[in-house]
């Protein structure tokens, strides 16, 4: 196993541009978190996943920002119409079960311009 | 409201001069509190988890231990490579995500 794969790793786009990043979890893992990070900052939660269904999402996240889980495995996060203020780190996570430690991807990078 | 604060919010030591991080939380029912490791442009590396008062953990130079009202990372005789973002979060009660602190920057100088 080789921990929780982000796909890509950095992404500059222009803004009003759609852009979508995937996550690849630990094999046997059924939670999945997406966190967004801006420097200086700590991780702030976005939504999360067990298996498919989709559990909990941030009031904060705007109505362009949406994610799925096909099947419980992989899952893919979608920004539409990208505005300069959603430049910032991209993390997923995955975790076996409730209240457990989760495990961080190396995140994707997202540079508005 | 669930909160974590995180204190201080840098922190530069010399090699050799332990000292610690301190992360105190407001939280419905705790249910878990971790402690990771970022490096600059990665992902949070797990540490530890802690998960009742007077409950403590060790790897190397770290320790971290647990009260009802926060919790400590110990670094004892820290090396230049345990420059990082230390990041403390919590799972609570009615809640799947974890809560996230906003992290001690330390840095050790040789």
């Amino acid at each position: 196993d080789t921990g929780v794969s982000q796909d890509p790793r950095h992404k500059i786009t222009k803004r009003g541009q759609n852009v979508t990043f995937r996550c690849d979890p630990i094999s046997e893992h059924n939670r999945l978190y997406w966190y967004r990070q801006t420097l200086g900052q700590g991780p702030e939660f976005l939504t999360y996943f067990q298996n498919e269904a989709q559990l909990e999402k941030s009031r904060l996240l705007s109505d362009r920002f949406s994610a799925e889980r096909p099947k419980g495995s992989f899952s893919t996060l979608e920004i539409q119409r990208t505005e300069q203020g959603d430049s910032a780190m991209y993390l997923c996570a995955s975790s076996l079960g409730s209240y457990t430690e989760a495990f961080f991807g190396q995140g994707t990078r997202l540079t508005v311009v | 409201e669930d909160q974590v604060t995180q204190s201080p919010e840098a922190l530069r030591l010399q090699e050799g001069e332990s000292s610690s991080l301190n992360c105190s939380y407001t939280v419905s029912g705790l249910r878990g509190l971790f402690w990771y490791r970022q490096d600059p442009g990665k992902g949070p590396e797990f540490l530890f988890t802690l998960y009742s008062a007077g409950e403590e953990k060790e790897k190397e130079r770290l320790k971290a231990t647990l009260t009802k009202k926060e919790s400590f990372l110990h670094i004892t005789a820290p090396k230049p490579e345990d420059s990082a973002t230390y990041l403390c979060a919590v799972h609570v009660d009615q809640g799947g995500k974890l809560i996230f602190g906003q992290g001690t920057e330390l840095s050790v100088k040789p």
